[in-house]
């Protein structure tokens, strides 16, 4: 069982639609991360939240806007997707991000996102 | 910049054999972690061994291993043994600070 938590599993939506995509860990992380990962491809970062603050946005588009409620949550708010945004996306905890360290992160199961 | 390199897409094994997945990276840096993830079909990312590289022991967990030449900047990871919950793609990946930086990936089949 994974100690990340991604709900939900599958997610088809249109272009008009607004959709979230939710992340919870109950290990005490307090660095929280966004991945897209596309079909054969590695994972591709687009946000990190370091002690509930968003320290690295991957220029990522306006569309996709990620949240970080509490230190145990993550959020990414999707409007106006394209049919190309259609991906796995995985959400990641790590004790921190780095600045003691660099521990290994821990990937939730992910949710399989369609745009039609 | 950082960039991680894995040279074999595919890689095929008997049940049982050993395997090793190749991966070299290039960094500026000393002081940073190396990974390997596996994803199987299940699609969950899955640690399976990391290294310091500070540290001059090769990690060992179970029936993986790793071969850590920091001068070559070399860090491939044998499977002894190999069994068929194996199979999956092996991600190569690099840490320093905010960001881990991963490898294109090696699909490994266990062959029965």
């Amino acid at each position: 069982d994974t100690e990340v938590t991604q709900t939900p599993k599958h997610l088809v939506m249109g272009m008009t639609n607004k959709k979230s995509l939710k992340c919870e860990q109950h290990m005490g992380h307090r660095a929280m991360y966004w991945y897209k990962q596309k079909a054969k491809k590695p994972p591709e970062l687009m946000f990190v939240y370091s002690y509930e603050k968003l320290s690295i946005n991957e220029s990522v588009p306006s569309r996709f806007s990620p949240e970080c409620p509490n230190s145990s949550l993550l959020n990414l708010h999707l409007h106006a997707l394209q049919p190309e945004d259609s991906a796995l996306y995985l959400c990641a905890s790590s004790q921190d991000t780095g600045s003691r360290g660099h521990p290994p992160l821990h990937f939730g199961n992910g949710t399989r996102l369609t745009v039609t | 910049a950082q960039t991680v390199t894995q040279s074999q897409p595919e890689m095929s094994v008997q049940e049982a054999e050993t395997v090793t997945l190749s991966c070299t990276y290039d960094t500026s840096e000393s002081d940073y972690y190396l990974f390997w993830y596996k994803q199987p079909p299940s699609r969950q990312m899955i640690l399976v061994i990391r290294q310091e590289a500070y540290k001059q022991q090769n990690a060992t967990e179970n029936r993986f291993s790793v071969n850590f030449q920091k001068a070559a900047k070399s860090f491939s990871l044998k499977i002894s043994d190999s069994q068929l919950g194996d199979a999956a793609m092996y991600f190569c990946a690099y840490r320093r600070d905010d960001k881990i930086i991963f490898g294109k990936g090696t699909r490994l089949h266990i062959l029965p």
